[in-house]
């Protein structure tokens, strides 16, 4: 079975650091990886995705994410945090090879100090 | 403007009071689902539709129905809540290569 785990439910970080948001993944086919990214009060945003092209993945909002299938990672990283990127971030694997049925991690809770 | 809608956004009823919490989407995606977002388990898919009039449990079926009559709708029913449905909602409509969420349904059952 395809599952995602997410280390960490809250992250803190000053404004202006790395944010290294962590995701692992298990999946017997080669998956398919999404970060998603929720505001306060909001639905759900594709930050970005992997589909088995480049393995460095760039998104929005200067996001990326590297995927590691010898670590079975994909973590989220970008360079310098801004107050904006203050959210809770959700790793998702695909079983079927696209997007429609995705397994969600349980969410890292970003927050962003001055 | 694409868009994933749902009504309403925010409910409170008491237990056994049938509501429906709806969804409509205008991007003319074929594949729609819904999920329940729970503090510390993220979110888990309660049903999805592959297209109209198929529909199928995801993880979390039990005490929920669904129906897919219009391509465009995807309404989420509960015949008889409970508190433990005490949730947020979300709908989704996808693409092969894109999840769209709606912007959520905050239930709570007494």
């Amino acid at each position: 079975a395809q599952s995602v785990t997410q280390l960490g439910s809250h992250v803190s970080v000053s404004e202006g650091a790395l944010v290294l948001l962590r995701c692992n993944y298990s999946s017997s086919v080669p998956p398919y990886l999404f970060w998603y990214v929720q505001y306060p009060n909001q639905g759900l945003q594709l930050l970005l995705k992997y589909t088995s092209a480049a393995t460095l993945v760039k998104g929005i909002n200067g996001f990326e994410a590297e995927f590691k299938k010898s670590e079975t990672s994909f973590h989220l990283t970008k360079p310098s945090a801004h107050m904006s990127d203050a959210a809770e971030y959700f790793c998702a694997v695909s079983h079927t090879g696209t997007a429609s049925k995705l397994t969600f991690g349980t969410g890292t809770r970003l927050q962003v100090t001055l | 403007e694409a868009q994933v809608t749902q009504n309403p956004r925010y409910l409170i009823t008491v237990t056994g009071k049938k509501l429906t919490v709806t969804c409509s989407q205008n991007m003319n995606h074929e594949y729609m689902s819904w999920y329940r977002q729970d503090p510390g388990l993220g979110l888990r898919q309660i049903y999805y539709s592959m297209n109209v009039e198929v529909t199928d449990k995801g993880d979390v079926p039990e005490g929920y129905k669904v129906s897919r009559k219009e391509k465009r709708n995807f309404p989420l029913i509960l015949e008889s809540p409970s508190p433990n449905q005490t949730s947020l909602y979300f709908c989704a409509s996808s693409t092969p290569g894109e999840q769209f969420f709606g912007p959520g349904t905050r239930l709570t059952v007494l």
